[in-house]
């Protein structure tokens, strides 16, 4: 079955970028999704298609995917980023085909 | 305003049953694919089950497979999850999510609702 990592943790202070990984195999050939979940609180969507952005997202969220690894960067990191941040990918590689998410990265912003 | 609002959630015992809904509003129904996504607490994301607009295709984790059954009324606006033989496993918070296009498959939830809670115990 299809895995996705992402590493437990990510720290960054205020003002500085965030880069958040989600590493598979060959995850370049599929389409990322990123979600934002804030303690207490439901997933947002905030990166779709690897790189686009629903509305209302800020700028400063982007992201990429290429080979084994898709990005998440967060620019010029708020104190309201931190929160965690979940990968997800549709895994039509196997005869089960399904969601797959990673396992979460907490952003915490010093 | 584009909503989704769980409900049907509590407490079980193992073996027995239990049916979710989620009304949606704010937005055309039945244009759009239907998931079931749960987070056990203190755990990540586990997408449970999806459907697409007209119900033609619905998939299924493997956890669930054969035990819970998705459902959507678009009459109604409305999606379900009939979950059967519940596990103590199946403890967590069970949010309703709004796909981007028709298709289960390849596209993003983009509205998620606040979640019903189910807890299996005895």
């Amino acid at each position: 079955s299809y895995v996705l990592t992402q590493p437990p943790s990510v720290s960054v202070a205020p003002g500085q970028t965030a880069r958040i990984t989600c590493g598979g195999n060959n995850i370049g050939s599929k389409s990322v999704h990123w979600y934002q979940q804030k303690p207490g609180q439901a997933p947002v969507l905030v990166v779709y298609d690897d790189s686009d952005r629903p509305s209302g997202i800020p700028e400063r969220f982007s992201g990429s995917n290429s080979g084994n690894t898709a990005t998440l960067t967060i620019s010029r990191v708020e104190a309201g980023d931190e929160a965690d941040y979940y990968c997800q990918v549709w895994d039509s590689s196997s005869d089960h085909q399904r969601w797959v998410f990673g396992g979460g990265t907490k952003l915490t912003v010093l | 305003e584009v909503q989704l609002v769980e409900s049907g959630g509590g407490l079980v015992q193992p073996g027995r049953s239990l049916r979710l809904s989620c009304a949606a509003s704010g937005f055309t129904f039945d244009d759009y694919a239907m998931h079931w996504v749960r987070q056990a607490p203190g755990k990540g994301l586990e997408w449970v089950s999806g459907i697409s607009w007209n119900s033609g295709s619905i998939g299924y984790a493997d956890s669930v497979k054969g035990r819970f059954t998705i459902s959507r009324d678009n009459a109604k606006n409305s999606l379900y999850l009939q979950m059967n033989s519940l596990r103590a496993e199946d403890t967590a918070l069970y949010y309703c999510a709004k796909g981007r296009d028709s298709g289960y498959a390849d596209y993003a939830f983009d509205i998620w609702g606040q979640g019903t809670m189910v807890t299996v115990s005895s």
